[in-house]
């Protein structure tokens, strides 16, 4: 069974681009999270989608928007990067169902740098 | 709205000793609860969850933890640690109602001594 694979590992960018980070899902999970994790702090839920569809949203700007795909893949794409949104960005793979969350199993992560 | 505390950000303990990393949390509405570790460089674990049932929760690597609902606590117990224990641990809930989202505590750092 393959686990939840991030890429790229690292990233630069500079302000004002654009960038995409990329997440395959765990086998048979149909739903995917997203997190953002600064520097010395806990997770902050950016989005969750749902068999393609966006199921929740944390307190993140519109610039912050993502894409799942049939095979249940993921992509994060952020507009206009500011120095703030230097962080490591967390994906997790669940199945929802049974009245109970499923486990969230997470990815390593793409540390992202903005300078 | 959901929110975690984790009242001790860094927590030394000498190897072979006992730990109790504190969460206490805060939610208008029923919630299911977690603990992740997070080893250096690396993403985050499951350690144990409480969904219902007995309020004692055992996890990986000798973990455990109790759900208190009249203190709104979920403490994280080992009663013997050992250097690999060294991470980052978070205490996370989501709502019964509609779990799309995973709210975190801001972690405490575990430094085990030898």
């Amino acid at each position: 069974e393959t686990g939840v694979t991030q890429s790229p590992t690292h990233l630069i960018k500079t302000r004002g681009q654009q960038v995409t980070l990329r997440c395959s899902s765990q086998s048979g999970h149909n739903t995917v999270s997203w997190y953002q994790q600064a520097l010395g702090q806990g997770p902050q839920f950016i989005f969750q989608y749902y068999r393609e569809e966006e199921n929740g949203r944390g307190n993140f700007p519109p610039r912050f928007s993502g894409l799942q795909f049939p095979n249940y893949s993921s992509e994060l794409n952020v507009n206009a990067l500011e120095l703030d949104d230097s962080a490591l960005y967390l994906c997790a793979s669940s199945k929802p169902g049974g009245g109970h969350p499923d486990t969230q199993y997470f990815g390593p992560g793409t540390r992202l740098t903005v300078l | 709205a959901q929110s975690v505390t984790q009242l001790d950000s860094q927590v030394p303990v000498f190897e072979e000793a006992p730990v109790e990393l504190r969460c206490n949390y805060s939610s208008s509405v029923s919630v299911y609860l977690f603990w992740y570790v997070q080893y250096p460089n690396q993403g985050l674990q499951l350690l144990l969850k409480y969904l219902s049932g007995s309020t004692l929760v055992k996890g990986i690597n000798g973990f455990e933890a109790e759900f208190n609902k009249s203190q709104t606590s979920f403490h994280l117990r080992k009663p013997s640690v050992h250097i690999s224990d060294t991470a980052e641990y978070f205490c996370a809930v989501t709502r019964k109602t509609s779990y799309d989202k995973v709210i975190f505590g801001p972690g405490t750092s575990l430094s085990v001594i030898p």
